[in-house]
């Protein structure tokens, strides 16, 4: 069966550096989602991608956070200058159209020190 | 604000016995419904969609929708220690790309 695979699992850095979390979203799905998950607490929502383009952001997604499709296959969300507060997992997900269940990766667990 | 609203448990439950979920949502014309499975440190697993009112039946599991009530909710029938978990009710609120998820409840199946 198909599935959205991520890479790292784990990524430990030290605050003020910049990371790149990847993604390999279902070849056949067109919408693209990075949430997170700080430890305790609900899965949030930070931007979804959808024809080379961010359709939708949330209040996290601020100047730090990017996300890039750079080639047919790979998704990436780069955080630019990590915070203490940005440790969390971090789940890539997509899906086939924007009104269908979406498929999870298994998570990027970032821990900044 | 759209918000979707689960009771935090944990629910308790003993092997054998119905567990009942539930999720209330804020947006009146919501039309899609998830209900995800999480065990501790792993990713959200899709155990349920839903997105006409009534009831919908998948194996151990029900789905109930009340679009009028704005009401979602999960029947695991026959729990057992292999349920326990936490689960996540997601909505796709109207013009929204996103799936928003509540906070989820934790359900603990005693043997």
């Amino acid at each position: 069966e198909p599935e959205v695979t991520q890479t790292p699992s784990h990524q430990v850095t030290q605050m003020g550096q910049e990371v790149i979390l990847r993604c390999v979203p279902i070849s056949n799905h067109l919408y693209f989602y990075w949430y997170r998950q700080i430890l305790g607490q609900k899965v949030e929502f930070l931007v979804s991608f959808y024809n080379n383009e961010i359709s939708e952001k949330s209040e996290i997604f601020d100047d730090q956070f990017s996300v890039e499709r750079p080639d047919g296959s790979n998704f990436t969300l780069k955080i630019r200058s990590t915070k203490l507060e940005d440790s969390a997992m971090y789940f890539c997900a997509s899906s086939p159209t924007t009104n269908e269940k979406l498929f999870f990766g298994s998570g990027t667990q970032l821990s900044v020190l | 604000q759209k918000e979707v609203e689960q009771n935090s448990g944990p629910l308790s439950v003993p092997e054998g016995a119905i567990a009942s979920l539930n999720c209330t949502y804020s947006d009146r014309g919501s039309q899609s419904f998830f209900w995800y499975r999480q065990y501790s440190g792993k990713s959200p697993e899709l155990i349920m969609f839903i997105y006409s009112n009534g009831d919908k039946e998948d194996g151990r599991f029900t789905a109930q929708l009340n679009k009028a009530s704005q009401y979602v909710s999960l029947l695991i029938r026959d729990s057992q220690p292999s349920d326990s978990a936490t689960y996540l009710c997601a909505v796709k609120f109207t013009n929204d790309y996103k799936l928003s998820f509540g906070a989820g409840t934790t359900v603990t199946v005693r043997a």
